[in-house]
């Protein structure tokens, strides 16, 4: 039962252009979201939250945006570089827990 | 020198065989978590600490114990390794001082592969 899905195993962008990475979850108690990147032989590392109060949160060229009518948050770099290139996670919370659930991860290629 | 450790990075060991993989961290974070990562899977929790007397399971934690040594310290095993054990394992920690969400931090992983 896969409670966070990013639907596309990768995904490939010309550098410069706008990257869009998509997320859907199922769990209704979902009230807060983050996003991760991860590089080879790295951790994943903390890259933009939102939390359920919101349906946009902006930190320089990355915005997530969120749809709970929809149960759907997406990811956008604007513009993209080549050092986005990356695999990247999304992960949803509920309540005061702060245990996570990862998505399957989308693998972005930004290509020069 | 990173904030969470984890050791060793990467193992090779046979079936059958108890492995311990370490974590710590110089954060000074309460909380602490234990994740693998599959291909196609994403990163699944196995265990996760709230503090050092506060252990739970995760979604996947059959074959799995931990050991929370000191708030800084948290340790994984596998009592007797098999191979569908054999990934890339996550050490996470979390702030639970500061108000609201708090992201976790990971450290780089072990890859850990058995025979």
């Amino acid at each position: 039962d896969q409670q966070v899905k990013q639907n596309s195993p990768s995904l490939s962008v010309q550098e410069g252009r706008i990257s869009i990475l998509n997320c859907d979850y199922t769990n209704s108690m979902f009230d807060y979201f983050l996003w991760y990147k991860k590089y080879p032989a790295e951790g994943p590392t903390f890259l933009i939250s939102i939390s359920s109060i919101k349906d946009k949160n902006e930190d320089g060229r990355f915005t997530v945006f969120l749809n709970k009518s929809a149960k759907h948050l997406s990811l956008h770099i604007v513009p993209s570089q080549p050092g986005d290139s990356a695999v990247y996670f999304c992960a949803a919370g509920a309540g005061t827990a702060s245990k996570l659930t990862f998505g399957t991860g989308t693998r972005l290629q930004v290509t020069l | 020198d990173a904030d969470v450790t984890q050791t060793p990075r990467n193992r090779i060991t046979k079936t059958g065989k108890r492995i311990m993989l370490e974590c710590s961290q110089t954060k000074g974070h309460d909380r602490m978590y234990w994740y693998r990562q599959d291909p196609g899977l994403g990163l699944r929790l196995i265990y996760y600490s709230f503090d050092v007397k506060d252990i739970n399971k995760g979604e996947i934690s059959d074959g799995y114990s931990v050991s929370r040594q000191a708030q800084a310290k948290f340790s994984l095993s596998l009592e007797s390794a098999i191979p569908n054990q054999t990934a890339l394992y996550f050490c996470a920690t979390s702030d639970s001082a500061r108000q609201g969400w708090q992201p976790q931090h990971f450290g780089d992983g072990t890859r850990l592969s058995i025979l």
